[in-house]
């Protein structure tokens, strides 16, 4: 059982430069997140999702796209990337079951710097 | 709106003492539910506790323990006879169920350090 699964883990890009970040989780999981980690900033929400094909803004969504076209999968797009979004980024997923809350699973992380 | 607010940044004991992490949250929602999580140096984020909002009962989990005060909207963790191994950044999260539509937010993490 794989979990929550980012792809890549690790990446520079030339500002300017675009990329997708893919996370796929194999729980059945509902909710999604982006979350960008920075320091003495905690983890800030980008975007999030609800359900296959919904996607709504986090706190810091400007410069970033999701999709959600499967359930599993959960893809945050930089269309011209700039250094302000050099960052760790982290995925993650969780659920609603007999009407409680599950926790969050979180990827392992990708560290992109945008040179 | 949610919101929440670790106000330690970080904090430093020595080994074998009690540390308490602080905790305070903003939301709405009149069901919703807390999170805490550990992230080691290594990077990755450990779920440690739940605690949904109807349930205020303290939990205690070997040296581990979380205070819910729902009057001060706090939700704290001590951790008693502390060791080097419990250094890490905390993480307390908060999820709504209505007005929250399951949006997961974050306080900024406390980094702490245990020194032998």
């Amino acid at each position: 059982n794989a979990g929550v699964t980012q792809t890549p883990k690790f990446r520079v890009l030339k500002t300017g430069q675009s990329m997708t970040l893919l996370c796929a989780q194999d729980m059945n999981h509902e909710y999604m997140y982006w979350y960008r980690q920075d320091p003495g900033m905690g983890l800030r929400l980008i975007h999030y999702s609800v359900g296959e094909g919904t996607t709504a803004k986090g706190e810091v969504p400007d410069g970033y796209n999701v999709s959600r076209l499967k359930k599993q999968n959960f893809l945050l797009g930089l269309e011209s990337a700039a250094p302000s979004q050099t960052s760790v980024y982290f995925c993650a997923s969780s659920s609603r079951r007999n009407r409680v809350n599950t926790e969050a699973f979180f990827g392992q992380g990708t560290r992109l710097t945008v040179v | 709106a949610q919101k929440v607010t670790q106000a330690q940044t970080e904090i430093s004991v020595v080994e074998k003492e009690d540390v308490t992490l602080d905790c305070v949250y903003e939301t709405r929602d009149t069901t919703y539910y807390l999170f805490w999580y550990k992230q080691p140096p290594s990077g990755e984020l450990v779920f440690l506790i739940r605690r949904n909002s109807f349930d205020e009962q303290n939990e205690i989990s070997g040296r581990y323990s979380w205070n819910f005060q729902k009057s001060t909207s706090s939700f704290n963790f001590t951790i008693t006879a502390s060791q080097v191994v419990d250094s890490a950044v905390y993480f307390c999260a908060l999820s709504g169920v209505i007005q929250g539509a399951q949006k997961l937010v974050f306080g900024q993490g406390t980094r702490l350090t245990i020194n032998p």
